[in-house]
C-alpha cells in the first residue's frame, strides 16, 4: 500500500542514549515534515524538508537533527535523548502540485527514561 | 507566526444531534485548511482538504468550510453516532507546513 512508512512503533531510550527514527514515502512527495504530539500541546512541527538536500527547522527543533538525501526518506535524529522527549512522532508527506493535503505515518512512541 | 485555535477542547453530545465543530486561525495568508480525525492511540485520518480557491468540501455526514477572510473554519456533522467520538484535529498549511490546533475530543453518547 502506497503512504508513509514509520518504524519503529514503539522505542525506549535511556538518557543520553541516540536513535534515529526512520521515515519512508513511496508517493513521490517532495515535502514531508516530522512532529511530536503531546498531551495538552497538540502536534508540533519539529523540522520540514521541501526537497532532497532541502531542510528547515519548525517550531521545536532543539535536540533533533534530520537530513533528506533522497526524496523517498526523512530520517529524524536524536543526538542525546532527554526525557522531555518522550512524545509520539508522527511524520507525513505532501506535494504541492497536485495538492492533495498531507499523508502521515502511523506514529512512534517513544519513551526516555 | 500562525495560531490555530479549537474552542471547546471537550464536547459531550447524544446520538443523532448534528453539531459544528469550529477551528480559527490568525494569519489569513494560508493556502489550504485541512481536518482530520484521531483515534485514541492511533494515527491521523484525513476527513476532507479545503483548497485556498474553495469554500466547502463534503464527504458523506462531513462538511467543511472556509472562510479566509475571517480566519474561521467549521466542520458540521450530521446525524451523529457513537462511532464519531473521536478528536479532531484542524489544520491550516501555508509555507509547506501544517500548523495544528490542539483539536476537540468529541463523544457521542448513544
Amino acid at each position: 500500500n502506497a503512504g508513509v512508512t514509520q518504524t519503529p512503533k514503539f522505542q525506549v531510550l535511556k538518557t543520553g542514549q541516540s536513535m534515529t527514527l526512520q521515515c519512508a514515502q513511496d508517493m513521490n512527495h517532495e515535502y514531508m515534515s516530522w512532529y511530536r504530539q503531546d498531551p495538552g500541546m497538540g502536534l508540533r512541527l519539529i523540522h520540514y524538508s521541501v526537497g532532497a538536500g532541502i531542510t528547515d527547522q519548525g517550531e521545536v527543533p532543539n535536540g533533533y537533527n534530520v537530513s533528506r538525501s533522497t526524496t523517498e526518506d526523512f530520517p529524524l535524529r536524536l543526538l542525546s535523548a532527554a526525557p522531555s522527549q518522550t512524545s509520539v512522532y508522527f511524520c507525513a508527506s505532501s506535494t504541492p502540485s497536485p495538492y492533495y493535503g498531507y499523508t502521515f505515518g502511523s506514529g512512534t512512541r517513544l519513551t526516555v527514561v | 507566526k500562525q495560531e490555530v485555535t479549537q474552542i471547546p477542547a471537550a464536547l459531550s453530545v447524544p446520538e443523532g444531534e448534528n453539531l459544528v465543530l469550529n477551528c480559527s486561525f490568525t494569519d489569513s495568508a494560508i493556502y489550504n485548511l485541512q481536518w482530520f480525525r484521531q483515534d485514541p492511540g492511533k494515527g491521523l485520518t484525513s476527513l476532507l482538504l479545503i483548497q485556498s480557491s474553495q469554500r466547502e468540501q463534503t464527504s458523506g455526514r462531513l462538511n467543511a468550510s472556509l472562510d479566509k477572510s475571517s480566519g474561521r473554519s467549521t466542520l458540521y456533522i450530521a446525524a451523529s453516532q457513537p462511532g464519531d467520538s473521536a478528536t479532531y484535529l484542524c489544520a491550516v498549511e501555508g509555507n509547506s507546513k501544517l500548523t495544528f490546533g490542539k483539536g476537540i475530543t468529541l463523544s457521542v453518547r448513544p
